[in-house]
């Protein structure tokens, strides 16, 4: 069964740019989670999906950032402008429904310079 | 408002030893709690789960304990590897709902000394 995939690895942009991450969740994963990793900390989540709806989204930036799921499957996270404090890891992971053991992807790492 | 401590920060033990990881939590209304590992440059691989009405859940050389009411849970390597070097993080599932929000804590680094 293939994992959780994202691209890219790695990106490094100046503050002010915008940048895309995309995550590909595991096949039948019906909910869909974006979490942020500052150096240091454990994961913070920004958004959770279930299919292509959106059921937490609390701790997300709204104003600059955003993620979307068409159709249910694939999900992308924008930031647009990034600032200095944006540079962390991104995760996305997935689970077959919610309350259950969620997969992990290797994650996105963004500098922003 | 829940927060995930855990203590030690790093942790450093030579092959072979028996040694424990401790996560504390202030909300003991918790959905489960989770322990996860993750390696340098990668994701989190989950490692057991515990649903709150539960004890403990063992897999292998790892057993993890849940006590609800004093807000803790404790992760027992038994007869540590090298291999086994990683931050360790535990996470509670709040529930409620249509949504699970883990809380993280900050992890702990170990490192099992051939």
């Amino acid at each position: 069964e293939a994992g959780v995939a994202q691209s890219p690895r790695y990106k490094i942009i100046e503050k002010r740019q915008s940048v895309a991450f995309w995550c590909n969740p595991i096949s039948g994963h019906a909910t869909l989670y974006w979490y942020q990793q500052i150096l240091g900390q454990g994961p913070k989540l920004l958004i959770q999906f279930q299919n292509n709806g959106v059921v937490d989204d609390s701790q997300l930036p709204k104003d600059r950032f955003s993620a979307e799921r068409l159709k249910g499957v694939d999900s992308t996270l924008k930031i647009q402008p990034a600032k200095l404090e944006d540079s962390a890891v991104y995760l996305c992971a997935s689970s077959p429904r919610h309350q259950e053991t969620q997969y992990f992807g290797p994650g996105t790492r963004l500098l922003v310079l | 408002k829940q927060e995930v401590t855990q203590i030690p920060a790093a942790l450093s033990v030579p092959e072979g030893e028996n040694l424990v990881l401790n996560c504390s939590f202030t909300d003991s209304a918790i959905y489960n709690l989770q322990w996860f590992r993750q390696d340098p440059g990668k994701g989190l691989t989950s490692l057991l789960l515990i649903q709150s009405s539960q004890r403990e859940q063992t897999s292998g050389r790892l057993n993890a304990s849940l006590d609800k009411s004093s807000g803790r849970s404790t992760l027992y390597i038994a007869a540590s590897q090298p291999g086994d070097s990683a931050t360790y993080l535990c996470a509670v599932d709040l529930g409620g709902g249509a949504t699970n929000k883990l809380i993280f804590g900050t992890g702990t680094l170990l490192a099992v000394q051939p």
